[in-house]
């Protein structure tokens, strides 16, 4: 699977849009970006996934540039219970076994703030 | 979407025992795995559960140490066996419907060892 690279950190104010990129230089044509989120104490959460085309759900938005090097995941307005470490990650799509795991980074600690 | 419980959510153990983590799934999935989240660490791949064989197990992690079984699409179990101080962790069982579908992840096993 392609490496990511994400900030440790950011802050964002109640309220507003928290943008949360990640450079995934070396994706290869069929791996996906997969964003994931884990509250303090919780198992991961699945936020959403894309391969090209930018994509929107319920809980938020999903940008990959046209060359697919690096996204950035919105979240539109931020509230305290946003709070969490956001997880990007690729992996390949269409296939099963052990091909089909998630590798975790680092991620981004992402603080909202009032 | 699918729901993992795992058992038990936390336990203390004494050091030389070995503990067994219940992983059950609310439908049948492709694929389960198992990961440890160590104290302000990210998620580490131990294993992919595969049913009715032996578990694939990432580089660093031995079956003797992490025996896992999967008797059927929806349970999966990981032994973490003659425990030490350095095996305090997170455990997480995650589970994958399908080629593209996301992952889901149980809320974990807080594991203490004195």
């Amino acid at each position: 699977d392609a490496k990511t690279t994400q900030p440790t950190s950011m802050d964002c104010a109640e309220g507003r849009a928290a943008n949360l990129p990640c450079n995934h230089s070396t994706i290869s044509g069929n791996e996906y970006v997969y964003w994931y989120r884990q509250i303090h104490s919780q198992g991961p959460q699945y936020i959403i996934h894309g391969l090209k085309n930018n994509e929107t759900n319920e809980m938020a938005s999903l940008i990959i540039t046209e060359d697919r090097k690096s996204s950035t995941l919105i979240l539109p307005h931020a509230t305290l219970r946003d709070t969490a470490v956001y997880y990007c990650i690729v992996r390949v799509a269409g296939v099963t076994g052990t091909a089909s795991k998630l590798t975790f980074g680092t991620g981004t600690r992402l603080q909202v703030t009032l | 979407s699918a729901v993992i419980s795992q058992k038990p959510s936390r336990d203390i153990c004494q050091r030389g025992t070995s503990l067994t983590i219940q992983c059950q799934v609310d439908s049948q999935v492709t694929m389960m795995f198992w990961y440890r989240q160590q104290p302000g660490q990210s998620l580490t791949l131990i294993a992919t559960a595969n049913q009715g064989s032996e578990a694939t197990y990432e580089s660093g992690f031995v079956i003797d140490k992490f025996p896992i079984s999967r008797p059927n699409l929806t349970f999966s179990t990981l032994t973490v066996s003659n425990m030490s101080p350095e095996d305090s962790s997170i455990y997480l069982c995650s589970a994958l419907g399908g080629a593209n579908t996301e992952a889901f992840f149980g809320q974990g096993t807080r594991l203490t060892v004195v």
